[in-house]
């Protein structure tokens, strides 16, 4: 079974719309992480959940919206996005907690906003 | 924040050769992670470092944490076409929780 998956794998969306993207882990982990990569540009990191608990915002424009409902699932919820916003974007989980983490990484969804 | 520079950004192999890359920081770290990505993947973790000096190895990849935990490499021996991809190095910082800072990334081409 696989660890980390993400769906969709890809999505076009345009402005207007409302969409969502869904990870689900299978690795028993308490740290799940949203990542936008885009091109030319070292990963970001966006939003941080640590044992279903938002621990990190870093900035992230309010028109990104993140859910962690259980250790299992974290989802990001999209509206009224720009055509900037096109990118892979990233889940990762680890184990979570003080230490330092060692993080696993979905295959991503593609996004493209027109 | 913390900044990991990369190098080289890109490069081409050729079958059989060894192919080495490295990370610097003006930071310390106390995790040094190696991931590799293809088209239309995610990362997928190589090798995991957690201590200044460590030698680790994984197949045909070797990375080491360096000693002033500032810098790592990896190295490929023998490579081959399946070695295409990009490689990117990724810092942990114990007091900045569990957050990653990556590089760059390493794009690793084959000779034409």
């Amino acid at each position: 079974e696989t660890g980390v998956t993400q769906t969709p794998r890809h999505l076009v969306m345009g402005m207007t719309n409302k969409k969502s993207l869904k990870c689900e882990q299978h690795l028993g982990h308490n740290a799940m992480y949203w990542y936008k990569q885009s091109a030319k540009k070292p990963l970001e990191l966006m939003f941080v959940y640590n044992f279903k608990e938002q621990t990190e915002n870093n900035s992230v424009p309010s028109r990104f919206s993140p859910e962690c409902p259980n250790s299992s699932h974290l989802f990001l919820h999209l509206h009224t996005l720009q055509p900037e916003d096109s990118a892979l974007y990233l889940c990762a989980t680890g184990a979570g907690g003080s230490s330092t983490d060692t993080q696993y990484f979905g295959p991503g969804t593609r996004l493209t906003v027109l | 924040g913390q900044q990991l520079n990369q190098s080289p950004q890109s490069m081409f192999i050729q079958e059989g050769e060894d192919v080495s890359m490295n990370c610097t920081s003006s930071s310390i770290f106390n995790t040094w992670l190696w991931y590799k990505q293809d088209p239309g993947e995610g990362p997928v973790l190589l090798i995991a470092l957690y201590k200044a000096g460590e030698l680790t190895s994984n197949g045909r990849l070797t990375a080491q944490f360096g000693i002033t935990r500032k810098d790592s490499f990896l190295n490929i021996s023998a490579s081959i076409p399946s070695d295409v991809g990009i490689y990117f190095c990724a810092g942990q910082i114990k007091a900045a929780g569990n957050k990653l800072t990556f590089g760059g990334g390493t794009r690793v081409l084959v000779k034409p």
